[in-house]
């Protein structure tokens, strides 16, 4: 199976601020990467698919980049409603499809 | 609007079983994979099963193979999880999702599975 590791696992941030969450997966998915937001009590929401493609609806802050084994989920200027858990996940080589531990984005 | 509302979760002794259902609306489950994620408590996301559109293909991951199975009727446009010889690790929140055979799109609000005696 392939793994997925996250870093931060967690990180604060003020309103405005760029932020950049980093993903590996342990073994080339191409750009068969997937972000997700998570906010408290809430299901999750895909934001990102392919790398680097929005899903509908979501903001042009969320930015997605990378290729083989690593890539970045940046938020180019941090919103109030943008504090959640962020979940990449390889949709690469399934089953089992597989998600990092997450990153949990909190107001400094 | 795409609606997945999960139900069936509660309390239940180990060795127990429970079955989810997911009914869906908005759009029809006959043109989608479907899976099942789960969540413990204070924990991250975990792929538990899929399902193909016909109903034909399922798979599993391997902490659950063998005891939980999944299930659709796309007539009634619901997908099931049966899931049998609970252990206190299958606690968590089961959430319903809609997508294709590698990734999800839409997710339903979850329901709680409680193992515990």
């Amino acid at each position: 199976d392939i793994q997925m590791t996250q870093s931060p696992s967690s990180l604060s941030a003020s309103v405005g601020d760029r932020v950049t969450i980093t993903c590996r997966a342990s073994q080339s998915i191409s750009r068969y990467l997937n972000w997700y937001q998570q906010k408290p009590g809430e299901a999750p929401k895909l934001l990102i698919y392919a790398a680097s493609s929005l899903q509908s609806g979501v903001p042009s802050r969320f930015i997605g980049s990378g290729s083989g084994t690593d890539f970045t989920l940046t938020i180019s200027s941090l919103q109030p409603e943008d504090f959640a858990t962020y979940y990449c996940q390889q949709s690469y080589s399934t089953p089992p499809l597989t998600f990092g531990g997450g990153t949990k984005v909190e107001i400094k | 609007e795409v609606q997945l509302v999960e139900s069936g979760g509660g309390l239940v002794q180990p060795g127990g079983s429970l079955r989810l259902s997911c009914a869906a609306s908005g759009f029809s489950i006959s043109s989608y994979w479907m899976h099942w994620v789960r969540q413990a408590p204070g924990k991250g996301l975990v792929w538990v099963s899929r399902i193909n559109s016909e109903g034909s293909s399922t798979s599993y991951a391997d902490s659950v193979k063998g005891r939980f199975s999944i299930s659709r009727d796309n007539a009634k446009n619901t997908l099931y999880l049966q899931m049998n010889s609970l252990r206190a690790e299958d606690t968590a929140v089961y959430y319903c999702a809609r997508g294709d055979n590698t990734y999800v799109d839409y997710w339903g609000q979850g329901t709680l599975v409680t193992v515990s005696s």
